[in-house]
């Protein structure tokens, strides 16, 4: 049990351009869920945490009309990348808690290389 | 000064030696110990889980936690080929999984059989 997903697992795309990936809980419903980014041999860092109907919560240094997030669902979180460039490119993962657990279940990852 | 310190490594080690890993941390106010596994372009998978100080075991892998010196490591014992991966520390404040979690930058772990 307990699985997340996210989709695309490898995107590449053209600066200036959007991209969107989705986090999906598969057989929970997620309360909370978590952006992620990790840089090449560099730790995760939280971008964001989002609550089901309710607005993320950045963390210091991410901006937020840049790295756009949406909860709709307790089972969808999707984060778009607006207006990408390469500095951009990383390994971005998503994780999902319910209120009752201790532990957040982390999605697969997505690659974004932005050219 | 970063809130968590681990050494990056790489750390490479023959099959069935014991593998010892560390973090440091800063914060006191972290009170919630995890390692985590990460394979190679994959989402970390929870190892351990601890609260308290002492150590806790579970099969290979046992968690040890020294909040007075703000330590905590992961041993591996009689380590095989597929442990080879990165261990991410990882702490929190609070006990929800609803809260922010601070991770360590990885040590990267190769076993060589």
């Amino acid at each position: 049990g307990a699985v997340v997903s996210q989709h695309p697992s490898w995107v590449i795309c053209k600066s200036g351009t959007s991209v969107k990936i989705e986090c999906r809980s598969l057989d929970f419903q997620a309360t909370t869920m978590f952006w992620y980014r990790q840089f090449p041999k560099q730790s995760l860092m939280l971008m964001a945490t989002s609550n089901e109907g309710s607005k993320a919560t950045y963390e210091q240094g991410v901006e937020k009309d840049k790295f756009l997030i949406n909860h709709a669902s307790l089972t969808l979180s999707t984060l778009t990348v607006t207006s990408a460039h390469p500095e951009d490119s990383s390994f971005y993962i998503c994780s999902a808690a319910t209120g009752t657990s201790y532990e957040q279940y982390f999605g697969p990852g997505t690659r974004l290389t932005v050219t | 000064q970063k809130e968590v310190e681990q050494d990056p490594g790489p750390l490479s080690v023959p099959e069935g030696a014991i593998v010892s890993l560390n973090c440091t941390y800063s914060n006191s106010a972290f009170q919630y110990f995890m390692w985590y596994r990460q394979y190679s372009r994959k989402g970390p998978e929870l190892l351990m889980y601890t609260y308290s100080s002492g150590n806790k075991e579970d099969g290979r892998f046992t968690a040890q936690v020294d909040k007075s010196s703000k330590y905590i490591s992961l041993f591996i014992r009689d380590s095989q080929p597929s442990d080879s991966a990165t261990y991410l520390c990882a702490m929190r404040r609070d006990s929800g999984g609803y809260q922010k979690v601070t991770f360590g930058t990885g040590t990267k772990l190769q076993v060589i059989p």
